[in-house]
């Protein structure tokens, strides 16, 4: 079974600090995903990646940047915490873009930001 | 990019009852998905199809392409199905939009 592990259930923040939210998945998978989830609004990408080093933009990038340095782990770093941040976060990782498989989710970290 | 509507977004029913979910979407996908989200947070896949028919146990995911429509049925619900049921389509190269999610109660 696919395991995605967020390093927090919970966070708690102050505005301004720099904020890292951490992402493992042990299934080898090419594809990683931050998304934010809001009420009324539903998931949203941040940023997702292909491979190791590479990024792409989502819907939503701004005040946000991530980090892939091994395969297995995909950081989201929020650069200076602002209130509008405060959200459910989750990340999720698939197999490659070209199979058409599920994504896999972690639990998700609930960020509020002070 | 593609607009994805789910309907009902609340939806109480008691236990035992026959439950419809629906989801359509504006433009051609290679997959559409339905998800299942317990309070807490937590997401896990259903179902993914492209075409016709899937199911699994008391729950089954139908998908018209040419109306851009896809139902989620459950069957005789029971109160541990309780949670938020999202739909989401792909299209190419992984790229997936959600739609708001359809939160369901079930009642003993």
């Amino acid at each position: 079974d696919v395991k995605v592990t967020q390093s927090s259930r919970y966070l708690v923040k102050r505005t301004g600090e720099k904020v890292f939210l951490e992402c493992v998945q042990d299934m080898d998978h090419e594809n990683m995903f931050w998304y934010r989830q809001d009420p009324g609004l539903g998931l949203r990408l941040i940023y997702f990646s292909y491979d190791v080093k590479m990024k792409e933009k989502g819907d939503i990038p701004e005040g946000y940047s991530v980090s892939r340095e091994k395969k297995e782990r995909f950081s989201l770093i929020l650069e200076s915490a602002s209130t509008n941040q405060t959200s459910m976060y989750l990340c999720a990782s698939s197999f490659d873009r070209y199979s058409n498989q599920p994504q896999h989710f972690g639990d998700g970290t609930r960020l509020s930001i002070l | 990019k593609n607009e994805v509507e789910q309907s009902p977004q609340n939806l109480t029913a008691q236990e035992g009852e026959f439950i419809t979910i629906n989801c359509s979407y504006s433009v051609g996908i290679s997959a559409l998905h339905w998800l299942q989200q317990h309070p807490g947070g937590g997401i896990v896949s259903l179902f993914m199809l492209s075409s016709g028919k899937k199911k699994h146990g008391r729950l089954i995911a139908t998908i018209n392409i040419q109306e851009k429509h896809s139902s989620l049925h459950i069957t005789a619900s029971h109160p541990r199905d309780s949670a938020v049921y999202i739909c989401a389509v792909s299209g190419g190269y992984q790229k997936v939009t959600f739609g708001t999610g359809t939160k369901l109660q079930v009642i003993p």
